[in-house]
């Protein structure tokens, strides 16, 4: 089965070092999400792109967020600097929609990351 | 803007008895619809999803969901619970037009006794 692979699957940094999460979209998919997961606040979304554009990255912090598409097979999520606020699980999901042909998400298996 | 409501936190049930998890949500047209699945430390499974057609839908794992316009209701439903299905379970509504942003339910977490 085709799978969205996430890297990596823990992180563990002190506060102020720069954080950089990977993710690799099923192949021939046109959206791409990434998520953030916490006890308090459950499943947010922060950024969607389709067909490699930024769509909607409202739910971003800008100021220390940044999400990028460098090709169709990676999408990559930066955090600079990290704050402690910032430890959580991220997720990213890729599906496809339009064109007649509308898939559901399918999720990765998620970066813990841990800022001290 | 469409919302998506899981009106119980927590669900009960001991193993071997049927189940039912609501989902209630909110959007003008028909939209698609959708119930993952989530294991501690995994990311969300697909259990089943809904775009048109016959309204009650099977998916994976013996789960079914039944789809009722007049109740803007979508519950996922299993006759028998397993150990293995102690898990959060996740209803999400994806508009059928426009953004196609989905949103999610906050979750209902299944706890299964033996």
């Amino acid at each position: 089965d085709a799978r969205v692979t996430q890297t990596p699957r823990h992180k563990v940094t002190e506060m102020g070092q720069e954080v950089t999460m990977r993710c690799q979209p099923i192949l021939g998919h046109n959206t791409v999400f990434w998520y953030r997961q916490t006890m308090m606040q459950g499943l947010e979304l922060l950024a969607y792109f389709r067909n490699r554009a930024p769509l909607d990255d409202s739910g971003m912090p800008k100021d220390r967020f940044s999400a990028e598409m460098p090709d169709a097979t990676l999408a990559t999520l930066k955090i600079q600097p990290s704050e402690p606020r910032d430890s959580a699980v991220y997720f990213c999901a890729s599906g496809l929609v339009g064109q007649g042909s509308n898939q559901p998400q399918h999720f990765g298996d998620g970066t813990r990351l841990s800022i001290l | 803007a469409q919302s998506v409501t899981q009106p119980d936190i927590h669900i009960t049930v001991s193993e071997g008895a049927s189940l039912e998890l609501r989902c209630n949500y909110s959007y003008g047209a028909t939209p698609y619809l959708f119930w993952y699945v989530q294991s501690p430390g995994q990311g969300l499974q697909l259990l089943l999803k809904y775009f048109s057609g016959d309204t009650l839908v099977q998916g994976i794992k013996g789960f079914e969901a039944e789809f009722k316009r007049s109740q803007s209701s979508f519950n996922l439903r299993k006759p028998s619970v397993h150990w293995s299905d102690a898990a959060e379970y996740f209803c999400a509504v994806l508009p059928s037009g426009g953004s196609y942003i989905p949103t999610f339910g906050r979750g209902t977490s299944l706890i299964v006794h033996p």
